[in-house]
């Protein structure tokens, strides 16, 4: 056990539905993440919050939306997505932004769009 | 040219062997180094992180940083079935007291380790 929770583990989604991913960490860490993986692609860096302040905009589309409520929730809100939003989405922790903090990763929520 | 560049195999090996993953890299601006494993269906572990040039090792792992190629490794020594998995290579550079932050994975290599 990582420290760091996702759910749903699993999601099927129309294009036209709204659903949100759930992130939650136990480790008292004040970074998260949200990555992207897609298949036979490099990980991909979405989003950054640091003491839940974004600190990094990667040209995410503006149907992924981030919300950062507090240090140990992280929530990606999803609406109008499309069939290439398919991949898994991974939340990850770290004590800080410092390049020597270790990133903890959570399981991953397996994002299907239809 | 991409930033990071990852060969993503699939790389297969016998039990035992010595076992080379590499990863070239553009930005200069890069700071830190780092070798994550993601086991299937499991989010990505640290493995080993590095931030200047030269080698570092931990057990069987070692990884090496050759910032004047642009060029990190990672080698696997006495290779288990158990270290079958995909080993992504990292690299980061955090500025402007940690307002800037970029991270940048390779594709992963899938290594299988044959028993």
């Amino acid at each position: 056990e990582t420290g760091v929770t996702q759910t749903p583990r699993h999601l099927v989604m129309g294009m036209t539905n709204k659903k949100s991913l759930k992130c939650e960490q136990h480790l008292g860490h004040n970074a998260m993440y949200w990555y992207k993986q897609s298949a036979k692609k490099p990980l991909e860096l979405m989003f950054v919050y640091s003491l839940e302040e974004r600190v990094e905009n990667n040209s995410v589309p503006s149907r992924f939306s981030p919300e950062c409520p507090n240090s140990s929730h992280l929530f990606l809100h999803l609406h109008t997505l499309q069939p290439e939003d398919s991949a898994l989405y991974l939340c990850a922790s770290s004590k800080s932004l410092a390049g020597t903090d270790t990133q903890y990763f959570g399981p991953g929520t397996r994002l299907t769009v239809l | 040219q991409k930033e990071v560049e990852q060969d993503p195999g699939p790389l297969s090996v016998p039990e035992g062997a010595i076992v080379s993953l590499n990863c070239t890299y553009s930005n200069s601006a890069f700071q830190y180094f780092m070798w994550y494993r993601q086991y299937s269906r499991k989010g990505p572990e640290l493995l080993m992180y590095t931030y200047s040039s030269g080698n570092k090792e931990d057990g069987r792992f070692t990884a090496q940083v050759d910032k004047s190629s642009k060029y990190i490794s990672l080698f696997i020594r006495d290779s288990q079935p158990s270290d079958s998995a995909t080993y992504l290579c990292a690299m980061a550079t955090i500025y402007s007291g940690g307002s800037n932050y970029k991270l940048t994975f390779g594709k992963g290599t899938l290594l299988t380790v044959n028993p």
